[in-house]
């Protein structure tokens, strides 16, 4: 079975901190994507990428951005967490149908 | 540019009773189309996807799903619910299969059940 796994499943960052939100999957997708869920809202996108070192803006980049130095890895980075970036976000690979997700994130930015 | 319609945020059904969530979509290519099922502070697991062929697609857990292009609509059913299947289900579209262009999804219908 596909794993992607999500570095933390719950975390508290204040105010203007830098946060590091990492994604690891292990069956070789080339696709990969941050997506930000909220009660209303539904998922959002944030970034993607589809190769290393490849990343592409979605609906909603401002304010992150992402890294992908390793096939396996997509990070992604909160300049300088703000109130209103508390979410939930889930990660997500695929290959060529469909997309298998990581468990989330839960993130309170206080 | 495309995107999704659930209709329903809320769906409370008996348990045993039979299921329809709801789910029309905007794409100006030939659709990919996908359910998922979200349970509580979990990810999202996918349930069914339909990419061409014959209209009616099952999926795991008893769910199938019907793609009818002459009304935009891709919805999920089952014809007889359990108490595990309380969740939060959400319809996406994507390009290619969900690949590089990612899944733009519904904004998810919350499914409850009663005894």
């Amino acid at each position: 079975d596909v794993k992607v796994t999500q570095s933390s499943r719950y975390l508290v960052k204040r105010t203007g901190e830098k946060v590091f939100l990492e994604c690891v999957q292990d069956m070789d997708h080339e696709n990969m994507f941050w997506y930000r869920q909220d009660p209303g809202l539904g998922l959002r996108l944030i970034y993607f990428s589809y190769d290393v070192k490849m990343k592409e803006k979605g609906d909603i980049p401002e304010g992150y951005s992402v890294s992908r130095e390793k096939k396996e890895r997509f990070s992604l980075i909160l300049e300088s967490a703000s109130t209103n970036q508390t979410s939930m976000y889930l990660c997500a690979s695929s290959k060529t149908w469909g997309a298998f997700f990581g468990q989330g994130t839960r993130l309170t930015v206080v | 540019a495309q995107s999704v319609t659930q209709p329903d945020i809320h769906i409370t059904v008996s348990e045993g009773a039979s299921l329809e969530l709801r789910c029309n979509y905007s794409y100006g290519a030939t659709p990919y189309l996908f359910w998922y099922v979200q349970s509580p502070g979990q990810g999202l697991q996918l349930l069914l996807k339909y990419f061409s062929g014959d209209t009616l697609v099952q999926g795991i857990k008893g769910f199938e799903a019907e793609f009818k292009r002459s009304q935009s609509s891709f919805n999920l059913r089952k014809p007889s619910v359990h108490w595990s299947d309380a969740a939060e289900y959400f319809c996406a579209v994507g390009a290619r299969g969900g690949g590089a262009d990612g899944l733009t999804f519904g904004k998810g219908t919350h499914l409850i059940i009663q005894p």
